[in-house]
């Protein structure tokens, strides 16, 4: 499976846009990008994803560089319960080939 | 629309003992998935159904762990005989026709 870098952890104050990092070098031409978040004892949460164009939803916007090789989770007004793990997942477009592999994510931390 | 649903939540078990954990997907879900999330690390698959065959269980240790989906709805995961690693938190995830796959709250289980 291709892999994904992300930091750590990143830390935001309320209310502002939060601009979520993530590189996949070797991402191949049939691989979505998806992102998941997982608040405190809760199961992952879909967020959004995407092949080549940017995507936005009522959660989330996705911007996929043009090499396809990086994109960026913006969350475009932080509240306190987007504190969360968010994890970028790079996942085979084939049938029977949905599973997801996850790496150790994000820890976003959100200021008051 | 009724989320996944999964029990119990916790449990706490000695070292050689079994443990079972059920799984009810979301109404129509045909895929079917269980994640062990050990602390401080991502999700892991362990087990992909689609109805009541399985797609992938190449991560599951099978020599301990089984998991079945009679009827192609409901799913149980058992560990049998428990060993102090697999102290984790186990997820249950459904995906229907869309691409996004809905967790569970999972179940968190101690093994002393």
């Amino acid at each position: 499976d291709a892999k994904t870098t992300q930091p750590n952890s990143m830390e935001s104050n309320e209310e502002e846009p939060v601009h979520l990092p993530c590189n996949h070098s070797t991402i191949s031409g049939t691989d979505y990008i998806h992102w998941y978040r997982q608040l405190p004892s809760q199961g992952p949460e879909y967020v959004i994803h995407g092949l080549t164009s940017n995507v936005n939803n009522r959660m989330a916007s996705l911007a996929i560089a043009e090499d396809r090789k990086s994109s960026t989770l913006i969350l475009h007004r932080a509240t306190l319960r987007d504190a969360a793990v968010y994890y970028c997942i790079l996942r085979f477009s084939g049938f029977g080939n949905e599973k997801l592999t996850f790496g150790t994510g994000t820890r976003l931390t959100i200021i008051p | 629309e009724a989320g996944v649903a999964q029990s119990p939540r916790y449990k706490i078990i000695e070292k050689r003992q079994s443990v079972a954990f059920w799984c009810n997907p979301i109404s129509g879900h045909a895929t079917l998935y269980w994640y062990q999330q050990i602390l401080g690390q991502g999700p892991k698959l362990l087990i992909q159904f689609q109805n009541n065959g399985v797609v992938d269980d190449s991560q599951l240790p099978k020599d301990r762990f089984s998991a079945e989906r009679l009827k192609g709805v409901d799913s149980t995961l058992k560990i049998q005989p428990a060993k102090l690693e697999d102290s984790a938190v186990y997820l249950c995830a459904s995906s229907g026709d869309r691409d996004e796959q809905y967790f569970g709250p999972g179940t968190r289980l101690t093994v002393t």
